[in-house]
């Protein structure tokens, strides 16, 4: 497809269970992004990549989050040992250029809604 | 620290009237850009309209356009001739040169058009 695609859509999780989450960018965009959405807020930076080097990740929450982009396309956001605060909407993002964010509008995927139980 | 403002938690329009959805926002930086995105029901962020910190005139796309007031901070959104499917949550979002990674977002305003 055309868009930035995410999987899966919605996940529910065990306190304590790893999760993996998905985000293939467009095609040929250099900048990926990780955004956490809580109920009722807007999004906030989790982390940024430019190509396959994960240039911020001064977002993550704390050590149970980890992401990566091996080959500059695809990226997983994991989360283990899942903790109830863990639930929110995870957004990824991509933009065309290495600029980041900079004037240059992020193309955001759907999401995914993850819960923990 | 740069922030971004959104003072108006829901809005309510009639079908075919305008609106205007306020945002202001802090920097120190000279170099910024201005966005304003809309969150549908259905999750996905779609990107509306862009104003840079050096563009003189306000940015204009169809039924959107930007009143931009640099001396007082202020991005507002306005949305002329409001249509039931710009029924949506709408962001304010800011990027800057002196930290290109980051784009930061208002808490959203949630717009409600009515036949």
């Amino acid at each position: 497809g055309a868009g930035v695609s995410q999987s899966p859509r919605y996940k529910v999780a065990k306190r304590g269970q790893d999760v993996a989450l998905r985000c293939d960018p467009i095609s040929g965009h250099v900048s990926l992004f990780w955004y956490q959405q809580a109920l009722g807020q807007g999004p906030e930076f989790l982390t940024y990549f430019q190509n396959e080097a994960q240039l911020d990740k001064s977002g993550l929450p704390s050590d149970r989050f980890f992401a990566e982009r091996p080959e500059g396309s695809v990226s997983t956001l994991k989360i283990q040992r899942t903790q109830q605060e863990d639930s929110a909407v995870y957004l990824c993002a991509s933009s065309l250029g290495g600029q980041g964010a900079y004037n240059s509008p992020l193309h955001f995927g759907n999401g995914t809604r993850l819960t923990v139980t | 620290a740069q922030k971004i403002t959104q003072t108006q938690p829901g809005m309510f329009v009639q079908e075919k009237e305008a609106v205007t959805l306020d945002c202001t926002y802090d920097t120190s930086d000279q170099s910024y850009g201005l966005f304003w995105y809309k969150q549908p029901s259905s999750g996905e962020m779609i990107f509306l309209i862009y104003q840079g910190s050096y563009d003189e005139q306000n940015a204009t796309e169809g039924r959107y356009s930007l009143n931009f007031q640099k001396a007082r901070k202020s991005a507002n959104l306005v949305i002329s001739a409001s249509q039931l499917g710009d029924s949506a949550m709408y962001f304010c979002a800011m990027s800057w040169w002196s930290d290109t990674d980051k784009l930061i977002f208002g808490t959203g305003t949630r717009l409600q058009v009515f036949p």
